[in-house]
């Protein structure tokens, strides 16, 4: 079973524009973290924000992270072609280390 | 810093038979841990492994295994292959559990 998911499945945008995929997550987390996939490849890390933060940037990223709401989001501002890809959120359960345990990502399209 | 990497690229198996994948993390991570992609699981946890030792297991029958050798590079094994088994194989190092994951490009298996 999944612990994380993400809402939308599928965000289709133009460039310029900003994307925001959500995140909602069911147990206690040491963590939560944001990776992206392009086409079936390898997931590369983005950000990571810990259980006592509650907002991170990096870039034209912008995690937010509401742990009395179990959920998080991601915003990517001024998007590009090249943001184009699939967004997972995984998080790091308390006492299971190791583990991160997936959403079903949000598959984003940026049109030029 | 050479990445993760993992091999074969590619893989086509025939029902029944086993398969051994490889890992190779970042230099100084001990620990390794394995996910299975698939379509209509998404990102599945297999096992994490840290200076030789399984830490953490996720919900894959016994044809699942897994070992890491004191280099801290991490193999993989899948016996009595099924048709279910076709999926991306993906690994992931880091430095300790709670940190950010450096995941390789993946294996990918098609059993026949």
């Amino acid at each position: 079973s999944q612990q994380g998911e993400e809402d939308p499945q599928a965000l289709s945008i133009q460039e310029g524009e900003n994307a925001t995929m959500n995140c909602s997550y069911k147990t206690s987390i040491n963590n939560l973290q944001w990776y992206r996939q392009n086409s079936g490849r390898g997931l590369v890390h983005l950000i990571l924000i810990r259980s006592n933060e509650r907002e991170k940037h990096s870039g034209r990223l912008r995690v937010t992270l509401d742990t009395s709401k179990k959920s998080s989001s991601l915003l990517i501002t001024a998007s590009r072609a090249a943001d184009t890809a699939s967004y997972f959120c995984a998080t790091v359960i308390t006492d299971s280390w190791g583990k991160l345990q997936f959403g079903a990502g949000t598959q984003v399209v940026v049109t030029p | 810093k050479a990445g993760v990497t993992q091999t074969p690229r590619y893989l086509i198996k025939t029902r029944g038979q086993q398969v051994t994948l490889s890992c190779s993390p970042i230099s100084g991570h001990r620990s390794v841990s394995w996910y299975q992609q698939t379509p209509g699981q998404g990102l599945q946890f297999l096992f994490e492994y840290f200076s030789e030792t399984q830490r953490n297991k996720g919900n894959f029958p016994g044809r699942f295994s897994g070992r890491q050798f004191s280099n801290s590079r991490s193999e993989m094994n899948v016996s009595t292959l099924e048709l279910g088994d076709s999926a991306l194989y993906l690994c992931a190092s880091r430095w300790t559990g709670d940190t950010e994951a450096f995941f390789g490009q993946g294996t990918r298996l098609t059993v026949v």
